[in-house]
């Protein structure tokens, strides 16, 4: 199956440590994707992990994945105003990805 | 070019009438993808070229919806006899092949449908 879910909301406090949650439910060797999107622009490609990895750092990024419970999630260190935006986790099925609905992350002064 | 391009960035369309929405991959990249982004069904897959041709069309939602890729680089997607149900936020992703795993999207074409 490929159903991939996330928490519609997550506001933050400038400075603090956002975490954002997916689960996915394809049990075969994939690859997982963070995607970032500002207002009125397409989808950035932030970082992705391969599924037989369990972290992967990037600067301020940090994903982890527990292949057990098909969890995902990524955690961005010393928030700025800069990273409000809509967080999308993929997974990718063959050649096309599925999305989950997105992430609201608001950060606040 | 530089990345992923798309035109128009928005367009506006009666219902009833056709639209064509233009992708411009990146250079050198053979694969091609399309989604669309609505508010009621979020993104979704819609067709996948690798070179000219396209393997699966499987999330077209109608047979309105074609598209066609030439010389291996632009591609069109044409929505025939537009509804209001059409109205969405069109992407176009590319990657250097079908099975490479980083798709980088273009800005995308907001379509409205009145």
């Amino acid at each position: 199956g490929e159903d991939v879910e996330q928490s519609l909301f997550l506001s933050v406090r400038e400075g603090d440590s956002s975490v954002i949650n997916c689960t996915y439910t394809d049990s075969s060797s994939t690859y997982l994707y963070w995607y970032k999107q500002e207002p009125g622009a397409g989808l950035q490609l932030l970082t992705y992990i391969f599924s037989n990895m369990d972290m992967k750092q990037d600067q301020r990024l940090t994903v982890l994945l527990n292949k057990k419970d098909k969890h995902l999630s990524l955690r961005i260190a010393d928030t700025q105003t800069g990273d409000s935006a809509i967080y999308f986790c993929a997974e990718w099925n063959d050649y096309k990805l599925s999305f989950g609905a997105g992430t609201t992350v608001t950060v606040r002064a | 070019g530089a990345g992923v391009s798309q035109s128009p960035s928005n367009k506006v369309t009666e219902k009833g009438k056709d639209v064509e929405l233009r992708c411009d991959p990146i250079s050198g990249h053979t694969a091609l993808y399309w989604y669309r982004q609505s508010l009621g069904q979020g993104l979704e897959f819609l067709i996948y070229f690798q070179g000219n041709s396209a393997p699966d069309k499987s999330g077209l939602p109608s047979d309105r919806f074609s598209a066609e890729r030439t010389g291996g680089s632009v591609s069109t997607l044409t929505i025939q006899r537009t509804q209001q149900e059409d109205s969405a936020v069109y992407l176009c992703a590319s990657s250097f092949g079908g099975r490479d795993y980083e798709q980088y999207f273009g800005p995308g074409t907001r379509l409205t449908v009145t």
